[in-house]
């Protein structure tokens, strides 16, 4: 298994263009989760989605946008990029929310919005 | 502000001795969990402590929680230079929404000199 996968791992952008991040994962995870990290923030969760068709608001979504069309997969979208986007981004899956299931991580891509 | 507080901030120790990292936090959790994160790569999950255990262990690593008190604390023990990382702690509890809402604190930044 591959576990969780980020395409594309770095990317610089101009302020106003657009992107998708796409996220990966192949333990057939109901649960998947986009997060950014910036320094001194630790992880702040942007949008999640609890099943295929589905995605809801997280603690920081402004600016973003999400799909979930396929179970295997979360697209993390910015219409127009802001230097205020410039983060590491990381996708999260997760079986079930049992107390005991816990998130798989990928590993991450580094947005730069110059 | 985040609901996971780590202490502290940096931590630099000799490979061999033991590092303790501690975490509080505000609300009651169903969980908590310690993740590390090696510099520029994702987290990868060590250990969860469900709100009805006290302590675990995990090879080199205890985790104490103390629900009372509403901290957590990781002993690495007999550390390595391999252990240099960032470690986060990360409290579960249940949204309104239904699903477990996971929380990341900021992290202690752990070198191990050799």
């Amino acid at each position: 298994n591959a576990g969780v996968t980020q395409t594309p791992k770095f990317r610089v952008l101009k302020t106003g263009q657009s992107m998708t991040l796409l996220c990966a994962q192949d333990m057939n995870h109901e649960y998947m989760y986009w997060y950014r990290q910036d320094p001194g923030m630790g992880l702040r969760l942007i949008h999640y989605s609890v099943g295929e068709g589905t995605t809801a608001k997280g603690e920081v979504p402004d600016g973003y946008n999400v799909s979930r069309l396929k179970k295997q997969n979360f697209l993390l979208g910015l219409e127009s990029a802001a230097p205020s986007q410039t983060s590491v981004y990381f996708c999260a899956s997760r079986r079930g929310r049992g107390p005991s299931d816990t998130q798989y991580f990928g590993p991450g891509t580094r947005l730069t919005v110059l | 502000s985040q609901q996971g507080e780590e202490d502290p901030q940096a931590l630099s120790i000799q490979e061999g001795e033991n590092a303790t990292m501690n975490c509080s936090y505000k609300t009651s959790i169903n969980n908590l969990q310690w993740y590390r994160q090696n510099s520029g790569r994702g987290l990868v999950h060590l250990i969860l402590i469900r709100s009805n255990e006290r302590e675990k262990h995990s090879g080199r690593l205890r985790v104490t929680l103390d629900t009372s008190k509403k901290s957590s604390s990781l002993l690495i023990t007999a550390s390595r230079a391999a252990d240099t990382a960032s470690y986060f702690c990360a409290t579960g509890r249940q949204s309104t929404g239904g699903y477990q809402k996971v929380t990341f604190g900021t992290g202690t930044k752990l070198q191990v000199i050799p």
